[in-house]
């Protein structure tokens, strides 16, 4: 059974940092491009950044590009992500997903953690 | 990487059929057969229901359906049961490995 399980939330004071995690069970994680999305309050979902399987390659959504990175350690099943210069507008419900591309060259997110509550705040 | 546009609210009746729209460009939805929808029930992580397009993952009854024309996908929900209400999202690949999402519409089964 896929499972991905976020840590790491925490109430933050604007300009301070902080690094979320996810650990990954019942898949080869090395296999697959992962991503980072986030939901503010009683918002939508917005894509933050996807990692490569290797990790060799990052991307990052305009709003946190320059102050997140996205990393990961395939040894350990883990994908991370470090916030920094965090802003008001970065407090939201940090998900973790796993991007499944199909033989047929398809894409998707298939699986998504439970999420991870970062609140910026002084 | 402008959010793509849902209707903010759809309802229906049991056993009633809605559809929810979500509009892009030619950069992502117009430009790319990997259009997904996700279901959303309240305090809960997304779910996905339906991707390229108008593919179901296993598990996901086919009164869910998805379609696409031009910059503008659809997700038709038959059947309506009460177990739907919830918040349902597009989301589109807009290239070079990003993606967008749409603000995300709830439906009330009335």
């Amino acid at each position: 059974e896929v499972q991905l399980l976020e840590s790491g939330g925490d109430l933050e004071q604007p300009g301070g940092s902080l690094r979320l995690s996810c650990v990954a069970s019942g898949f080869t994680f090395t296999n697959y491009v992962m991503s980072w999305v986030r939901q503010a309050p009683g918002e939508g979902l917005e894509w933050v950044s996807t990692i490569s399987g290797s990790g060799g390659a990052t991307y990052y959504a305009d709003s946190v590009k320059g102050r997140f990175t996205i990393s990961r350690d395939n040894s350990k099943n883990t994908l991370y992500l470090q916030m920094n210069s965090l802003r008001a507008e970065d407090t939201a419900i940090y998900y973790c997903a796993r991007e499944y591309s199909s033989s047929s060259g398809g894409k998707t997110h298939d699986y998504w953690g439970q999420g991870t509550l970062v609140i910026v705040s002084s | 990487q402008s959010a793509l546009t849902q209707p903010r609210s759809v309802s229906g009746s049991p056993g009633q059929s809605v559809t929810i729209s979500c509009t892009g460009t030619s950069s992502d939805v117009g430009g790319y057969n990997y259009v997904s929808w996700y279901q959303q029930h309240p305090g809960k992580a997304p779910k996905l229901i339906i991707y390229d397009v108008s593919k179901w993952p296993s598990g996901v009854p086919d009164r869910f359906s998805g379609s696409k024309s031009g910059n503008t996908a659809s997700l038709t929900i038959s059947g309506l049961q009460a177990e739907d209400e919830a918040d349902y999202y597009c989301c589109s690949y807009a290239g070079r490995y990003t993606w967008v999402f749409g603000g995300g519409t709830k439906l009330t089964v009335l």
